[in-house]
This record gives C-alpha cells, structure tokens and sequence, in this order.
C-alpha cells in the first residue's frame, strides 16, 4: 500500500514556504524524498533513517515522526528551481535495499 | 558525477513486439532496480536485482518481462510481447549499499503502438 502524500498540488509565490506530508497505514522504516521534475529522473533529496530525525539540506529540510508514521518536507522560500514533483519512498522492512514504494506525488509550482 | 545511463531514450515499438531497454549502472553499486512511471503517475517498482539473481518482484513484472546482467555491466529489462498498457516511461535505479539513495537513470520512454 503506498504511502499517502497531501497536498496533491501547490502553487506558490517565489519565496514562500510550503510542507509536504508523507503517512503511511504501515510501519515506516526510513522514508526518502525525490524531487522529478517533467520528463526526468527523480533525484535524491534526502533519506532519513531514524525515528525523530530531520535533515537539511540549503533551505530543503524533513523530518520524520516514526510513531506518528509520517514524513514532513519543508521547502523554505522556495525558488523557482524548486517546481517539479515531490515523492517520498518508503521501503517495506529496515534492510535497507528493498524496493521503494513511492507515495502519491506532490506537483509543486512556483511562480514568479 | 557517476551517472546511471540508459538506452534508448525513446523507443517506439508495435504491439506484440519484443524490446529491450539497457542500463548501465555505476561500477560499484549492488543493487539494481527496475521502475515504470505511466504518465503523470506515480513511481511503480517492477523489479530488483542483486547478486545477479532477482530478488523481489511487483505483480506487474508477469511473464512477459525478464531482466539480466549479461556482461556484469549492461543491466536489461526485456519486455517479449509489449501491450499498449506497457507505454510508459522506464527507469533503472541503482543503490551502492542498504539505506543510501537510489540513483536513477534519465529514463526510456516506451510507446507501444
């Protein structure tokens, strides 16, 4: 079952915040973040791998609520650079080299 | 940078066709996987390899599809007998270890007319 992302779409003004949400029905062993923008390869943003943890990376940052089964993305004054789709992935078990399962996607706009 | 790479970028094929879509992951890494993304869907696993054997596989990747390491680089997806449900974009992924990022390549997209 995959992972569950809202909002579906945003729109936002260059320079503004957003979060995007990652749940899941099932245990969450480490959830990775992607960013595609159309017609590309997603790209790597982010793996957090421990209950509690949060990363960042510029102004991109996560954090990841293990109890709560749930994954926040927080893109800070966001840039233009920044529109394309948002997926989390999620493996089944904690072994680290599982398949991901990809959530429902976030599309992203930022507009000038 | 090391980059995954894929053949060919676009492939379009008649039904019933046999295709082939070629990766060649980066040297080092383990574990290899397969992905198809219909358009303006999300990300579906397909495959995984590692070991040179498959090592898990998602309902879609029926008989008609099999994967191989001929050489110990090239990593290949073979679809015998392409429907045009099987139009699609496809990525090849690839991971050094357990738990680091997936590196992904640029994609194939398949038309299957």
């Amino acid at each position: 079952q995959q992972p569950v992302q809202s909002p579906q779409a945003v729109i936002l003004r260059e320079g503004e915040d957003a979060v995007i949400n990652c749940s899941s029905s099932k245990a969450l062993y480490s959830v990775h973040w992607y960013r595609q923008k159309h017609g590309e390869a997603p790209v790597f943003l982010m793996i957090l791998l421990k209950g509690g943890e949060q990363k960042g990376h510029e102004k991109i940052s996560a954090s990841f609520n293990e109890k709560k089964q749930q994954s926040s993305l927080y893109l800070t004054a966001s840039q233009l650079s920044y529109s394309g789709t948002y997926f989390c992935g999620t493996p089944e078990t904690n072994f680290g080299n599982e398949k991901l399962t990809f959530g429902t996607g976030t599309r992203l706009t930022i507009i000038p | 940078e090391p980059e995954v790479t894929q053949t060919p970028s676009h492939q379009v094929t008649q039904m019933g066709q046999e295709v082939i879509l070629r990766c060649v992951p980066i040297s080092n890494h383990l574990y290899f996987y397969w992905y198809r993304q219909i358009l303006g869907q999300k990300v579906e696993f397909l495959v995984s390899f590692y070991n040179n054997e498959i090592s898990e596989k998602s309902e879609i990747f029926d008989d008609q599809f099999s994967v191989e390491r001929p050489d110990g680089s090239n990593f290949t997806l073979k679809i015998r007998s392409t429907k045009l449900e099987d139009s699609a974009m496809y990525f090849c992924a690839t991971l050094r270890g357990r738990s680091t990022e997936a590196f992904f390549g640029q994609g194939t997209r398949l038309t299957v007319v």
